[in-house]
């Protein structure tokens, strides 16, 4: 069990370009989540896979964002066109199964200047 | 729609002192309760979940928590506070038919010498 990894640590971008984070989860998990947290605040849901399928996207993932996990394993989330407002810490989560409890990874800090 | 709401943004106890960290839930369904601790620049960390069986939950570093149904809440305590608890937890809860957790905005732990 090698934990949740997420690549890069830190991104720092221009307004307008387009960024990518990866997510690998720990690999008996069949869930995957992605989560934004920003100052002062608790992680906000964006989106979650149950093996490579796309079950559930908050409001917060507008038509900028999307995410994939094409074989079910690893996990792609890109931002298109950045806005300054996008700056925030990314975070992916992990889980075997229903209420078992997630295994965060550290994130990406991502800061558009 | 579940919600969760931890009372107090900041919370100051002296080394040695008891911790208490107040959480209150919504929920129309049965949920998951957890309690995560995330200390500077490091990633979310499970201190303890609650998933329908004992109410009183046991998690690590020597905390607790009390599933109280009547009182809709989770508060997460510890008889004994150590300088390494410095940190802000997190207050999170899932519908057992449902995927998504929901983050409360968390609470900041000083812990005075």
């Amino acid at each position: 069990d090698t934990g949740v990894s997420q690549n890069p640590r830190h991104k720092i971008t221009k307004r307008g370009q387009n960024v990518t984070f990866r997510c690998d989860p720990i690999s008996e998990h069949n869930r995957l989540y992605w989560y934004r947290q920003t100052l002062g605040q608790g992680p906000e849901f964006l989106t979650y896979f149950q093996n490579e399928a796309q079950l559930e996207k908050s409001r917060l993932l507008s038509d900028r964002f999307s995410a994939e996990r094409p074989k079910g394993s690893f996990s792609t989330l890109e931002i298109q066109r950045t806005e300054q407002g996008d700056s925030a810490m990314y975070l992916c989560a992990s889980s075997r199964d229903r209420g078992h409890g997630y295994t965060f990874g550290s994130g990406t800090r991502l800061t558009v200047v | 729609a579940q919600s969760v709401t931890q009372l107090d943004s900041h919370v100051s106890v002296s080394e040695g002192t008891p911790v208490l960290l107040r959480c209150n839930y919504s929920s129309s369904y049965s949920p998951s309760l957890f309690w995560y601790v995330q200390h500077p620049n490091k990633g979310l960390q499970l201190l303890l979940k609650y998933t329908s069986a004992a109410t009183l939950v046991k998690g690590i570093n020597g905390f607790e928590a009390e599933f109280k149904k009547s009182e809709t809440s989770f508060h997460l305590t510890k008889p004994s506070a150590h300088m390494s608890d410095a940190a802000e937890y997190f207050c999170v809860v899932s519908l057992n038919r449902d995927d998504k957790i929901i983050f409360g905005k968390g609470t900041r732990l000083h812990i005075l010498p």
